[in-house]
């Protein structure tokens, strides 16, 4: 079993406001990531981090930011939400170096509507 | 953009063997083969990787063609509850190596 945690799992919230998906991982892993996936579509990278202080755009351009202070705390904020921003964003974390370590692990998920 | 192309999707009876291919022609010499599947709308869960030589677990099997530049996914007996979207990505195990998934191979299990 993975030790990657999301909160909050569901959330429906009003157009304007700003919120917080949090991710937390307790394995120690360097690398982390958020994905955004719409229903039945394919999974984007939006966000990574390869470690405390680094952050970097993934392959979808995405209007939230990340920060990473922590290790095992990578955030994920959009300060003003919009219906567009409705999608489930999935949270993962990575190992780095040895073959076993690496394999990606990934949140529950958190499903974010925006009315 | 992903650099692996697999069928969008398959259908497998149950109990059957769910033989599932990949390529992946431009993988490089420390590219590693990842295979996981995503259930309805969970999170991946992680099936299996290797370089070069088949690996073996509970889960599945992977077979590694000689040059590389394909693979198969084997489950040896399928069940209703393998149906998901099957990845499989190339990665090298790196730090600074991102992730990205394609769009997989929605894999139906019939009774």
């Amino acid at each position: 079993e993975a030790d990657i945690y999301q909160t909050p799992r569901y959330l429906v919230i009003g157009t304007g406001k700003k919120i917080t998906l949090e991710c937390s991982q307790t394995m120690g892993h360097d690398k982390m990531y958020w994905y955004q996936q719409d229903p039945g579509m394919e999974l984007h990278l939006i966000h990574y981090s390869y470690g405390v202080n680094s952050t970097e755009k993934g392959d979808l351009s995405s209007e939230s930011t990340v920060s990473r202070i922590r290790t095992e705390h990578f955030p994920l904020t959009l300060e003003s939400a919009r219906p567009s921003h409705t999608s489930q964003y999935l949270c993962a974390s990575s190992g780095s170096g040895a073959w076993t370590g690496n394999t990606i692990y990934f949140g529950e998920g958190s499903w974010l509507t925006v009315v | 953009d992903a650099k692996t192309t697999q069928p969008t999707s398959m259908d497998c009876a149950e109990g059957r063997a769910a033989n599932l291919p990949c390529n992946h022609s431009t993988i490089s010499g420390n590219e590693y083969v990842y295979w996981y599947r995503q259930i309805h709308s969970q999170g991946p869960q992680y099936i299996i990787h290797g370089l070069k030589n088949n690996e073996t677990n509970e889960m599945a099997s992977l077979i590694i063609t000689e040059d590389r530049k394909s693979s198969t996914l084997i489950l040896p007996h399928a069940t209703l509850r393998d149906t998901a979207v099957y990845y499989c990505i190339v990665r090298v195990n790196s730090r600074d190596d991102k992730i990205i998934f394609g769009k997989g191979t929605r894999l139906h299990i019939l009774p």
